[in-house]
C-alpha cells in the first residue's frame, strides 16, 4: 500500500514552453503532498506544501507565479513550471504522507527529470 | 537555524558493516527518518524514530538519542545494490521535515 505515482518520468522541452507534472496518491487520500526539486548530487530542496481545497504554500524563494500548484482532489496534486528555461532543469519529484499511518513517513513518487533545452 | 549534518560520502566493502551519523539542531523534535535514494531515483523509506533506543529491521537497524540529537544508520552484510544516498530527516515541533544533505554510500567489491 501507500503507492504514490507521477508522470511524466522525464520531459523535454523547449524555453519559454509550460510542462506539467502530476501526482497521484493510489491507494490512499492525500490532503497534503509536498513537492521538491533536486539538483545532481544535492539534497532535496522543499518547494512548496499542496493542499487540497487551498492555496499552496510556498518555500522561501520560490516563485509561485512561475512553480502552479494545484491540488484539485484528495489523489492528484499537480506542478506546472511555467515559461521553463534551462536553469529549471531539474529533478521534481513529490510526496505526500500517508496520515493513516502511526509513523507518518512520506511516500514518494518515481520523479520527473525535466530538461529544458 | 535549524540543521541536520551527516557526512558527504563514505565508502565500506562488501559483506562489512557500515554506520552512517546524523547530528541535528531543530526547532522541537517530534521523529527522525532515514531514507535510500538510489541515483537517479526517488527516496525511499527505511526508518523512523521518534523514542531513545536501537530500531532493527532486517540489515538495517537506526538509533537515536535525542538527548544528544544524534542519531545513526547501521548497515550490515553490506551488498552491491547498497550503494546509494542515505537521508536523514527530523521532523520538528511545526511537524515539518528537516532535510540532511545526504550521505553517498559506495560498495566496494
Amino acid at each position: 500500500g501507500a503507492v504514490v505515482s507521477q508522470h511524466p518520468s522525464w520531459v523535454i522541452c523547449k524555453s519559454g514552453t509550460s510542462v506539467k507534472i502530476e501526482c497521484r496518491s493510489l491507494d490512499f487520500q492525500a490532503t497534503t503532498m509536498f513537492w521538491y526539486r533536486q539538483f545532481p548530487k544535492q539534497s532535496l530542496m522543499l518547494m512548496a506544501t499542496s493542499n487540497e481545497g487551498s492555496k499552496a504554500t510556498y518555500e522561501q524563494g520560490v516563485e509561485k507565479d512561475k512553480f502552479l500548484i494545484n491540488h484539485a482532489s484528495l489523489t492528484l496534486s499537480t506542478l506546472t513550471v511555467t515559461s521553463a528555461h534551462p536553469e529549471d532543469s531539474s529533478f521534481y519529484i513529490c510526496s505526500a504522507r500517508d496520515t493513516g499511518r502511526e509513523t507518518g513517513e512520506l511516500f514518494f513518487g518515481e520523479g520527473s527529470r525535466l530538461t529544458v533545452l | 537555524g535549524q540543521n541536520i549534518d551527516q557526512p558527504t560520502e563514505m565508502t565500506a566493502t562488501e559483506g562489512a558493516i557500515v554506520q552512517i551519523n546524523c547530528t541535528y539542531q531543530t526547532s522541537g523534535f517530534n521523529g527522525l527518518f532515514w531514507y535510500q535514494q538510489h541515483a537517479g531515483e526517488a527516496p525511499t523509506f527505511l526508518s523512523y524514530n521518534v523514542l531513545d533506543g536501537l530500531e532493527e529491521k532486517g540489515r538495517f537497524s537506526s538509533f537515536l538519542s535525542r538527548s544528544k540529537g544524534y542519531s545513526y544508520l547501521l548497515l550490515k552484510e553490506l551488498q552491491m545494490k547498497d550503494s546509494a544516498s542515505y537521508l536523514c530527516a527530523v521532523k520538528d515541533s511545526n511537524y515539518q521535515l528537516i532535510w540532511g544533505a545526504g550521505t553517498k554510500l559506495i560498495i566496494k567489491p
